[in-house]
């Protein structure tokens, strides 16, 4: 079954940027959505972005458009997520997903993003 | 936006029972209803897709019904290891959303 993997969390400052990974290890990924949810601590899941399987499409949840930015590199078996202008609430553990037609099928392990000053 | 609405917020019960647990949409939302199992630590797992299909490796002991705006995840013969968080999400239309997740706990 596909794996996948997130990297690039870290503590950030109110205001910054972090660039998020998830590399899947299957050369399969072309085929498939992709999306990023993410889970407050202590707190429920909240979807947050959805990116076709070409990067033609994509959609965001409205707490982070314009400040997101959802990406593929097909070539490298690679989902991104970009965030800028971090607030204190984007804080929380994100997780990539592997989509099944419109519906998540598989799950990253999850990388932690902490904004504090 | 759909509200997804999970009743009981959590449930305690003993190794060996049957408990269900209802999800509410705030509209139609067909059968794109998928249900979900975190444990505490861990990353989310698929458990069904379309209301009532389950994803390949869950075992028959979850089964999902419903339809429209009401739908239940029944978990028969609980063991050890079911004892977690679920989650409902509708993926009728963006954004997705998810329910509050129902805490199974043991009695």
């Amino acid at each position: 079954e596909v794996q996948l993997v997130e990297s690039g969390g870290g503590l950030v400052q109110p205001g910054g940027s972090l660039r998020l990974s998830c590399a899947a290890s299957t050369s399969t990924f072309s085929n498939f959505w992709m999306h990023w949810v993410r889970q407050a601590p202590g707190e429920g899941l909240v979807w947050v972005s959805r990116i076709s399987s070409d990067g033609s499409s994509t959609i965001y949840a409205d707490s982070v458009k314009g400040r997101f930015t959802i990406s593929r590199d097909n070539a490298k078996n690679t989902l991104y997520l970009q965030m800028k202008s971090l607030r204190a609430d984007d804080t929380a553990v994100y997780y990539c997903a592997r989509g099944m037609g419109p519906f998540i099928a598989v799950w990253g392990q999850g990388t932690l993003v902490s904004v504090s000053s | 936006d759909i509200q997804m609405t999970q009743s009981p917020s959590s449930l305690s019960a003993s190794v060996g029972d049957r408990v269900t647990i209802t999800c509410r949409a705030s509209q139609d939302i067909t059968n794109f209803l998928a249900w979900f199992q975190q444990k505490p630590g861990k990353a989310p797992k698929s458990l069904i897709y379309g209301a009532s299909n389950l994803q390949p490796g869950v075992p028959s002991k979850f089964s999902g019904s419903g339809s429209g705006t009401e739908f239940t995840l029944t978990i028969s013969s609980l063991q050890p290891e079911d004892f977690a968080t679920y989650y409902c999400q509708q993926y009728d239309s963006y954004p997705l959303t998810f329910g509050q997740g129902t805490r199974l706990e043991i009695k």
